[in-house]
């Protein structure tokens, strides 16, 4: 079992919908988790943080967290066409200080 | 200019040659990592470094070796290419235990292909 795992996607939602975005982790030990944006053919950029149970409002962005279930996702609030990118979820493995990153889920959002 | 620069961005070579994909920070930054990624695969990490004298492999580091020759420079070489290495692959940094907020800096990205 991979350490994060995602649904590769893609995910494709209309204009002004929600985007929900999902990933499961196994280290139990793991206390922060982040959701990086990669656009086609860029480096993956820090959107959202998430470090304690329950969720975490940014602008369009929501991320929650369920540490009893190792379930983290993101929200996209009326999502725009320029949210199309990979999402790619990422927690620390144990204490070692190294990111381990899901596989990414690809979403599209269709004008 | 980018606070993490690699070089070169794009490299084609053939099999069984040493390539040497090169990184450099200036963030001050104390940790350095190596990632690769593949389609559908997510990022991957090769090696890390938490600093000059500590190096430590990752998920996939058979047929990678690296240098951290200096606290700013991480770099990373394949002995002998082979195809299957043919990749994106991504330096980053973060901060060190005590104002890590767990944020990776990535540079723009390595592509290289093993023919």
């Amino acid at each position: 079992q991979k350490e994060v795992e995602q649904n590769s996607g893609p995910l494709s939602v209309p204009e002004g919908a929600i985007a929900s975005l999902n990933c499961t982790y196994s280290d139990r030990v793991s206390q922060s988790f982040f959701w990086y944006r990669q656009y086609s053919g860029k480096s993956p950029e820090l959107i959202m943080s998430i470090y304690s149970n329950g969720d975490k409002e940014d602008g369009r962005f929501t991320a929650q967290l369920n540490k009893a279930s190792q379930y983290v996702s993101l929200l996209i609030r009326d999502s725009q066409p320029s949210d199309s990118a990979t999402y790619l979820c990422a927690a620390p493995s144990g204490n070692t200080g190294k990111l381990i990153f899901g596989q990414g889920t690809t979403l599209q959002v269709k004008p | 200019d980018a606070d993490v620069t690699q070089t070169p961005r794009n490299r084609i070579t053939k099999t069984g040659k040493r390539i040497m994909l090169e990184c450099s920070q200036t963030k001050g930054h104390d940790r350095m990592y190596w990632y690769r990624q593949d389609p559908g695969l997510g990022l991957r990490l090769i090696y890390y470094s938490f600093d000059v004298k500590d190096i430590n492999k990752g998920e996939i580091s058979d047929g990678y070796s690296v240098s951290r020759q200096a606290q700013a420079k991480f770099s990373l070489s394949l002995e002998s290419a082979i195809p299957n290495q043919t990749a994106l692959y991504f330096c980053a940094t973060s901060g060190d235990r005590k104002t890590n907020t767990g944020e990776l800096f990535f540079g723009e990205g390595s592509r290289l292909t093993v023919l």
